[in-house]
């Protein structure tokens, strides 16, 4: 079952971050938290995970709270190609189960 | 790198048939794969874990008789949905794992299956 709770939808104007926010209360110490995005009627996409520490890369930067009870996706500058469901994952072993997402929709 | 494939993209077929589904890691070798099902408006839902050359762990809930997963080598995963109903109707999404990196998952594009 999935571990972690996210608003079912977000709007961002166009140039503008975009955070989206996570709650893993029940995570426990092994497990990581990772984010993919699903744009409509296409597989999942990687786009970072983390386990304690902030993480940064090319897409994206990942905020874990210092206790990892929530943590935040951050898109520094939104564009209209960011429009997608949104999920955020806790696992620690190799089997992930989704929760609902959340859809972010991008706005011009 | 780390492309999975799957075919075909999208099936249609009458109620009753069986229909196979394939999914590939095309750059790497998945020591574990990954069937997941994804109804419209919904999230995907994990349906089985296969490991290259053993049986594949189902989640609760999924009927192993009705999705037959064989995962024979370690680029190739199938899914054959047998004895397809209407109900059955969903897109299905295969994820691959190298186990070189710490819980990797790359993902197929997905095949919409419709049962008329």
């Amino acid at each position: 079952d999935a571990k972690t709770t996210q608003p079912p939808s977000m709007d961002c104007a166009e140039g503008r971050a975009a955070n989206l926010p996570c709650n893993h209360s029940t995570i426990s110490g092994n497990e990581y938290v990772y984010w993919y995005r699903q744009i409509h009627s296409q597989g999942p996409q990687y786009i970072i995970h983390g386990l304690k520490n902030n993480e940064t890369n090319e897409m994206a930067s990942l905020i874990i709270t210092e206790d990892r009870k929530s943590s935040t996706l951050i898109l520094p500058h939104a564009t209209l190609r960011d429009t997608a469901v949104y999920y955020c994952i806790v696992a620690a072993g190799n089997q992930f189960y989704f929760g609902t997402g959340t859809s972010l929709t991008v706005i011009p | 790198g780390a492309v999975v494939s799957q075919h075909p993209s999208w099936v249609i077929c009458k109620s009753g048939t069986s229909v196979k589904i394939e999914c590939r890691s095309l750059d790497f070798q998945a020591t574990t794969m990954f069937w997941y099902r994804q109804f419209p408006k919904q999230s995907l839902m994990l349906m089985a874990t296969s490991n290259e050359g053993s049986k594949a762990t189902y989640e609760q809930g999924v009927e192993k008789d009705k999705f037959l997963i064989n995962h024979a080598s370690l680029t190739l995963s199938t899914l054959t949905v047998t004895s397809a109903h209407p109900e059955d109707s969903s897109f299905y999404i295969c994820s691959a794992s190298s186990g070189r990196a710490l819980n990797e998952q790359f993902f197929g594009p997905g095949t919409r299956l419709t049962v008329l």
